[in-house]
């Protein structure tokens, strides 16, 4: 069955980098996009941008372009989500979410999200 | 600022049928597919209707989605105590060049 798994909460100080990874399963992980999408505490979904693990193409929402970079590992099927400058807004639950065939952008599979706090 | 909007709460009681709205505008609803997601508590979103109507398979046929103009709509029908959860609603936006989401509709069931 396919599966997102995510890595684990992380605590970062403002000025920070924090990198999550995502680790797919089930599936053949260069054949679908991976996007990432966040949530602040009580909010709504946030879509970041989306990363093709088979060519490394990527695209980033305006709001977070020079801030954020989304690499992948195709030998462990594993994507990552690194964003630099944290500041306290950044303090969300960080989800990757696979994107169906013809549709990226249509999320079929979510990870579990990651807990990123950002705090002094 | 969400370019789509919804209601931020709605309820209903067990066996009755509610439906959630999304509006949005021209770049967005208006000529894309819509797609909503359900957030139970406490866990991630999961795909509940695809392009404007499709159910993926294991959704109940309780749940419709429908679209006209720069609005959509999710029906619930049969209404269950297992349904209460935040509804999101997406769509890709044109201007944006990246999918927008409402801000989400927290369902409680009395």
């Amino acid at each position: 069955q396919v599966q997102l798994v995510q890595s684990g909460a992380e605590v970062k100080k403002p000025g920070a980098s924090v990198k999550v990874s995502c680790k797919a399963s089930g599936y053949t992980f260069t054949s679908y996009d991976i996007n990432w999408v966040r949530q602040a505490t009580g909010q709504g979904l946030e879509w970041m941008g989306w990363m093709n693990p088979n060519s490394g193409n990527t695209g980033y929402a305006q709001k977070f372009q020079g801030r954020v970079t989304m690499t992948r590992n195709t030998s462990i099927s594993t994507a990552y989500m690194e964003l630099s400058s944290l500041r306290s807004e950044d303090t969300a639950v960080y989800y990757c979410a696979r994107g169906s065939p013809g549709y990226s952008y249509e999320f079929d599979y979510w990870g579990q999200g990651t807990l990123v706090t950002v705090s002094s | 600022q969400s370019e789509v909007t919804q209601a931020p709460s709605a309820s209903g009681t067990p066996g009755q049928r509610v439906t959630i709205s999304c509006s949005g505008s021209s770049s967005n609803i208006g000529k894309n597919y819509v797609f909503w997601y359900q957030q139970l508590p406490g866990t991630a979103p999961k795909l509940l209707i695809y392009r404007n109507t499709q159910r993926p398979s294991g959704v109940p046929d309780r749940f419709s989605g429908s679209k006209s103009g720069t609005s959509a709509s999710l029906a619930i029908s049969g209404l269950r105590s297992e349904d209460e959860a935040d509804y999101h609603c997406a769509a890709w936006d044109d201007s944006l060049s990246g999918p927008v989401f409402g801000g989400g509709t927290k369902l409680t069931v009395l």
